[in-house]
């Protein structure tokens, strides 16, 4: 399996831009994790979906972010309009399901706005 | 709501010496998982080790192992022969069955070792 795959693994842009991160889960996972990792606050879960559905998105800063599954091999995580306090590593995840212990990385997506 | 506290933010070890990274954690549940996950400096989280809380006995994998202690709510990782690939930032976390089944992340402790 080629595990978690995420894209554009860098990302540089300019304040006010629309970003658009991209992930595709493990085949056969029900459960995907959005993760925000920064220095001064290190690793935050802004969101995460099972079976595609949103279960709990409470992590999500604030309403110029935004996350989508439209099914199971695909999801997106969109910041419109981007800040320069938007600036981190992006991380997605994937688990088998919302129970089973283990979350399997993707290798992040480092953000960059200038 | 659970937290977990890894009091060392950086270690450093001499290669093929042994070094422990502590980390604690707080709850009321009595059935939960913890982990440990390493992230070099290409940044993937890398799942090292894990444990449940219902079994006594302590994980290992290799030359990495834990030393769990569930009434104390500490949950230490042991690496042994330490080698220069392990150097890297390691996170502790927990996951219970409640709270919306999410995992709870440590700030971190930086491993450096040195040859």
């Amino acid at each position: 399996d080629a595990g978690v795959i995420q894209s554009p693994r860098h990302e540089v842009t300019e304040m006010g831009q629309e970003v658009t991160l991209r992930c595709k889960p493990i085949s056969g996972h029900n459960s995907l994790f959005w993760y925000r990792q920064t220095m001064m606050r290190g690793l935050e879960l802004l969101i995460y979906f099972n079976n595609n559905v949103p279960i709990d998105d409470s992590g999500m800063p604030e309403d110029r972010f935004s996350a989508k599954m439209p099914n199971a091999s695909f999801s997106t995580l969109k910041i419109q309009p981007s800040e320069p306090r938007d600036s981190a590593v992006y991380f997605c995840a994937s688990s088998f399901d919302i129970l089973q212990e283990t979350q399997y990385f993707g290798p992040g997506t480092r953000l960059l706005v200038l | 709501a659970q937290t977990v506290t890894q009091s060392q933010p950086e270690m450093s070890v001499q290669e093929a010496e042994t070094v422990t990274l502590s980390c604690t954690y707080d709850t009321s549940e009595s059935d939960y998982y913890l982990f440990w996950y390493k992230q070099p400096p290409s940044r993937q989280m890398i799942l090292v080790i894990r444990q449940e809380a219902y079994k006594q006995q302590n994980a290992t994998e290799n030359r990495f192992s834990v030393n769990f202690q569930k009434a104390a709510k500490s949950f230490s990782l042991k690496i042994s022969d330490s080698q220069l690939g392990d150097a890297a930032m390691y996170f502790c976390a927990y996951k219970g069955n409640t709270g919306g089944f999410k995992t709870i992340f440590g700030a971190g402790t930086r491993l450096f070792v040195k040859a």
